[in-house]
């Protein structure tokens, strides 16, 4: 099975601030990859997506991006945070099983 | 289209309670259904899972089957444990889905001593 690896496990940055969240994978190759953010108290919203290397999918318009360098990561950018961007990050990877594997996640707190 | 509806939460229970969660979906074809656990600060972990109708996923003491009759995937515990309490999601995912995941909205189990 995979495992997700994320880090850090938290971050605090002020308003305006760039950001980088990495996401690697281990145990398979060529998974699809996601991120989600969950907003306190909330259920899962459905970031980016990947299919493979350089193939990404947005779901949401926001400040937010998202790159496939490799085939086993998975990077969160953004230019310049805002407060709304707060939240816990997951990044989450599925092969063939269609069963998701997530990681450890990562607290974003916009200041 | 493809959804999952979970009953809303919170829900508090007493040690050695019984538990139902409830979820429903909407899918075409035919989906693999999934009970995600979340304990708090923690990434989501997959408690079980279903892949066809009338299967039963199990893990831990909880239990799910597949009814596709019903279109639900109801998680159930006999008897839950302080250690129980977490966020829990239903979620399904199909080739029919294409690359994405359909999660409920979470539901909140809270258990006292």
């Amino acid at each position: 099975s995979q495992t997700i690896h994320q880090w850090p496990a938290t971050l605090v940055q002020p308003v305006g601030s760039p950001l980088s969240l990495e996401c690697t994978v281990e145990g398979t190759s060529n998974p699809n990859l996601y991120w989600y953010r969950q907003a306190a108290g909330r259920g899962l919203q459905l970031l980016f997506y990947s299919v493979g290397i350089g193939q990404i999918s947005s779901e949401v318009p926001q400040n937010l991006s998202a790159s496939r360098p490799q085939d086993r990561q998975f990077i969160l950018s953004s230019k310049k945070l805002l407060l709304s961007d707060s939240g816990f990050y997951l990044c989450a990877g599925r092969d063939f099983s269609y069963e998701q594997y997530f990681g450890p996640g990562t607290r974003l707190t916009v200041t | 289209g493809n959804s999952v509806t979970q009953m809303e939460g919170p829900v508090t229970l007493s040690e050695e309670a019984f538990l139902t969660i409830n979820c429903t979906y909407t899918a075409t074809g035919y989906p693999s259904l999934f009970w995600y656990v979340q304990y708090p600060g923690e990434g989501l972990q997959l408690l079980l899972k279903a892949t066809k109708a009338d299967d039963k996923g199990s893990n831990k003491g909880f239990e799910a089957t597949y009814r596709k009759e019903t279109t639900s995937f109801h998680l159930e515990k006999g008897s839950v444990q302080v250690s129980d309490s977490a966020v829990y999601f239903c979620a399904l995912s199909s080739e029919n889905t294409g690359n994405q995941f359909y999660f409920g909205t979470g539901t909140s189990l809270t258990v006292i001593p």
